[in-house]
């Protein structure tokens, strides 16, 4: 079964802090995604990638940078945060078997809050 | 674009009742379309998934039928436990080059003894 871990799961910055959120994965999967949690809006896209060194743009990215740096580790940067970046942060990952339409594995979730 | 619709929560239950969970959804492709479960404090898991057109798909005694001609996949079980209570998400998956799944809003249910 596929095992995606998330540092830290809880953080609380100040506004225009710099936060860099951690995601691991340990079953070889090519891809990998980061979303944001909100009620009313659900699992929104934020940005994911197909392997080491690539970035795809979600579909609510601003504000946001990410960096893969290897197979294993998917990085989401909030370079000045602000309070509307609070929220629950998921990151997943899938293989590539199937395509983008694959089973996606998703870690515990971060839980950010911006003061 | 593509996009997904389901019945907005929170839908509250008694146990041994039936649950019902709507979900449309708009594409011009021929998506996957997927069931996921959120339990309180965990990241979504997959339910199930169905592939193709006019199939279902099931797991834990849930069902769901991939409706092509009405755009559904709605989500359905005849006897709810409160071990049911969750957040359950709709999601679409489909060929549109570079594409990860579309969620739903997802729809919180709670099953009370």
């Amino acid at each position: 079964e596929a095992a995606v871990t998330q540092s830290p799961r809880n953080k609380v910055t100040v506004t225009g802090g710099n936060v860099t959120l951690s995601c691991r994965q340990t079953n070889s999967h090519n891809y990998m995604y980061w979303y944001r949690q909100d009620t009313g809006h659900g699992l929104r896209l934020i940005h994911y990638s197909y392997g080491a060194g690539n970035l795809q743009i979600g579909d609510v990215p601003d504000g946001y940078k990410a960096t893969r740096t290897t197979q294993e580790d998917f990085f989401l940067l909030l370079e000045l945060a602000s309070p509307s970046q609070t929220s629950l942060y998921f990151c997943a990952s899938s293989d590539e078997t199937g395509g983008y339409y694959a089973e996606q594995f998703f870690g515990p979730g971060t839980r950010l809050t911006v003061l | 674009g593509d996009s997904v619709t389901q019945t907005e929560g929170p839908v509250t239950l008694s146990e041994g009742t039936s649950l019902t969970v709507n979900c449309s959804y708009e594409t011009k492709q021929y998506p996957t379309l997927f069931w996921y479960v959120q339990y309180p404090g965990e990241g979504p898991q997959l339910l199930f998934k169905v592939p193709k057109a006019n199939e279902k798909g099931s797991n834990r005694g849930f069902e769901a039928t991939y409706n092509k001609e009405a755009t559904s996949f709605h989500l359905q079980k005849a006897s709810v436990q409160e071990s049911d209570s969750a957040v359950y998400y709709c999601a679409l998956g489909d060929y549109q080059g570079g594409r990860a799944l579309i969620f739903g809003t997802g729809t919180t249910v709670s099953v009370s003894p």
